[in-house]
């Protein structure tokens, strides 16, 4: 199946930092990719989709100041917490959806994101 | 969206058939049913979907009520690498067409592999 990468695999960082997390689609373009939350013991949140050249749709809650993302090409997108916070360390985990593929939608291995 | 209910946890011997069972009762004709899992700290990963058929491939085989109202996923042999969270999902169609969806997450079933 497709690759989905993640960088970095993990990141700690001090409380008030910014730190982004980018996603690439290894060997398909990817026109659509998905942001999720995960927090201990808890099932997967989605955060946003975005499309590629297009502004990212964010799920009710989250905040599109905080939680950039950036989908500038078919193989990358980017999510930015900004001014991070202890309470925003979490599991994020990107997916992307090819429009060829159809049903299949393949998912990076996520980041670990610890704020002090 | 159509809601999924999935038992909290089950336990499989290695190399018996683990059946992992899921209610989806207010699934919509033009849903489709996935099934993906995820090995602690780890992506989920895709492993079948189905739409009204019984759906089979190398990792595991998809029972779909005649009504549609539940599924089963049947992993064969269940083996120690098994053990995971699976989540049993119905795709929502986020334009008509369904060309685009979204996939939400439930609380999944943990499945532990015992050897």
């Amino acid at each position: 199946g497709a690759v989905v990468s993640q960088h970095p695999s993990w990141v700690i960082c001090k409380s008030g930092t910014s730190v982004k997390i980018e996603c690439r689609s290894l060997d398909f373009q990817a026109t659509t990719m998905f942001w999720y939350r995960q927090f201990p013991k808890q099932s997967l949140m989605l955060m946003a989709t975005s499309n590629e050249g297009s502004k990212a749709t964010y799920e009710q809650g989250v905040e599109k100041d905080k939680f950039l993302i950036n989908h500038a090409s078919l193989t990358l997108s980017t999510l930015t917490v900004t001014s991070a916070h202890p309470e925003d360390s979490s599991f994020y985990i990107c997916s992307a959806r090819e429009r060829l593929q159809g049903h299949e939608q393949f998912f990076g291995p996520g980041t670990r994101l610890t704020v002090l | 969206d159509a809601k999924t209910t999935q038992p909290p946890s089950m336990d499989c011997a290695e190399g018996r058939a683990a059946n992992l069972p899921c209610n989806h009762s207010t699934i919509s004709g033009n849903e489709y049913v996935y099934w993906y899992r995820q090995i602690h700290s780890q992506g989920p990963q895709y492993i079948i979907h189905g739409l009204k058929n019984n759906e089979t491939n190398e990792m595991a085989s998809l029972i779909i009520t005649e009504d549609r109202k539940s599924s089963t996923l049947i992993l064969p042999h269940a083996t120690l690498r098994d053990t995971a969270v699976y989540y049993c999902i119905v795709r929502v169609a986020l334009l008509s067409g369904g060309s685009n969806y979204k996939l939400t997450f439930g609380k999944g079933t943990l499945l532990t592999v015992n050897p």
